[in-house]
């Protein structure tokens, strides 16, 4: 694909659910990253993987919050016993390798907003 | 948790007008990039400056770096009704070992015809 893509773009669920988000990256992209905006704020870091294993989960607001990346391309992020604080845009980025201290440009996907009544 | 600010929070022009929008941040960084989100979803990477660099240049677009005060600034120049967008400044700083970015609140930028 030529982009980051999300599904779903939208989704309405109940507090207490369990919702799952997913994004499949650029194809190439070792790198993926989690992060969640806010209505206002600027998007806030989650978790980014390197190939198939979680490099830093150090965003992840709680233990109801888990993601993976089994091959290494798509990923899908979790929620369980979703908080109507859990509402908020989640945006997914990629790019093609990550460089600690280097550049980093990431694209990021069209995002999945989530609203939990 | 936010690394900056960016200031304005809004800030809203005449076409052909020049914008411009500062940042400021807390970090040491490697690098600071500028990003443009229309309509609250995804973010477009609009440049990057590392460091070392005082200032870059790309088509209608000119950012600063001052480490020394730890503020950026981006100039868009000659605006059109369709620059009308939230503008972010990100940073890699070492809350993580420089390995993801940080993200300020954002300038909404509204450029009228």
């Amino acid at each position: 694909g030529a982009g980051v893509s999300q599904t779903p773009s939208n989704k309405v669920t109940e507090k207490g659910k369990y919702v799952e988000l997913r994004c499949d990256p650029i194809s190439g992209h070792t790198a993926l990253y989690w992060y969640r905006q806010s209505l206002g704020q600027g998007p806030e870091f989650l978790i980014y993987f390197q190939g198939t294993g979680a490099a830093d989960d150090s965003g992840l607001p709680n233990d109801r919050f888990f993601a993976v990346r089994p091959e290494g391309s798509v990923s899908t992020l979790k929620i369980q016993r979703t908080e109507r604080g859990d509402s908020a845009v989640y945006l997914c980025a990629s790019s093609l390798r990550h460089l600690a201290g280097g550049y980093n440009e990431q694209f990021f996907g069209p995002g999945t907003r989530l609203t939990v009544l | 948790s936010q690394q900056g600010e960016e200031d304005p929070q809004a800030l809203s022009i005449q076409e052909g007008e020049n914008a411009t929008m500062n940042c400021s941040y807390k970090t040491s960084i490697n690098n600071l990039q500028w990003y443009r989100q229309n309509s609250g979803r995804g973010l477009v990477h609009l440049i990057l400056i590392r460091s070392n660099e005082r200032e870059k240049h790309s088509g209608r677009l000119r950012v600063t770096l001052d480490t020394s005060k730890k503020s950026s600034s981006l100039l868009i120049t000659a605006s059109r009704a369709a620059d009308t967008a939230s503008y972010f400044c990100a940073t890699d700083g070492p809350n993580s070992g420089y390995s993801t970015l940080t993200f300020g609140k954002g300038t909404m930028l509204l450029v009228s015809p």
